[in-house]
């Protein structure tokens, strides 16, 4: 079945560090890919996506590229906040009904 | 316009004992999904409805769990009798059903289960 692997946390950085969280999956056919994040306290929201090979998803200075040949999305930041502090969650949707798939989450914190 | 909204936020309950959670999807919205997080671990589908009609509900771990969704609006889940190995963060999102809208799911905060 579908599968997402991230990276374990939790992550530890300093303000302004780049961050990297890796992401790999395992689908059948062509999965849509998704970032969703949660802050605390808060419900979780979708951060960014790519429906296809090759695209690249961004928002809020994070960046993911959707890599068929390698099963990737890893997520990327060149500049983190201590306001970037959440659990992200890598996750695949590869179902017509839109059922999506979630990794373990990685826990980020960003000290000053 | 409002979000998902789950209640409670918080429930701690005994082995053995009911519990019933709330979910109200965005309006509008005629997806409606249940996931659960255990302890750490990655967020599991449990089951997904389409209206009032249960589209998918796989993930369901036994018969102790019962979704519900009257007239397609509102939703609930009740856990009976509760074990221990139910406690979790329990998450309902919705979505519209629009090809463009694949897979951006809208979450509520989550009902967090204690089952003692």
């Amino acid at each position: 079945g579908d599968s997402v692997t991230q990276m374990e946390g939790p992550v530890t950085l300093s303000e302004e560090a780049f961050l990297t969280i890796n992401c790999t999956y395992t689908a059948t056919g062509y999965p849509s890919l998704f970032w969703y994040v949660q802050y605390p306290g808060e419900g979780l929201q979708l951060l960014l996506k790519a429906t296809k090979a090759d695209d690249k998803g961004s928002n809020k200075g994070f960046e993911a590229t959707y890599r068929k040949e390698t099963t990737s999305f890893h997520l990327e930041k060149g500049s983190v906040q201590v306001s970037d502090s959440a659990v992200y969650f890598c996750a695949l949707s590869a179902g017509g009904y839109q059922k999506v798939t979630f990794g373990t989450g990685t826990k980020l914190q960003v000290i000053p | 316009e409002a979000g998902v909204t789950q209640f409670p936020s918080h429930s701690v309950i005994e082995k053995g004992q009911t519990v019933t959670l709330r979910c109200d999807p965005i309006s509008g919205h005629d997806n409606l999904y249940w996931y659960r997080r255990v302890m750490g671990k990655e967020i599991k589908f449990l089951l997904h409805f389409v209206k009032e009609s249960k589209q998918d509900e796989s993930g369901m771990p036994n018969n102790r769990f019962l979704a519900e969704r009257t007239g397609g609006t509102y939703s609930t889940l009740k856990v009976q009798p509760a074990e221990l190995e139910d406690s979790g963060v329990y998450f309902c999102a919705s979505s519209q059903v629009l090809p463009k809208a694949v897979g951006e799911l809208f979450f509520g905060e989550g009902s967090r289960l204690t089952v003692l």
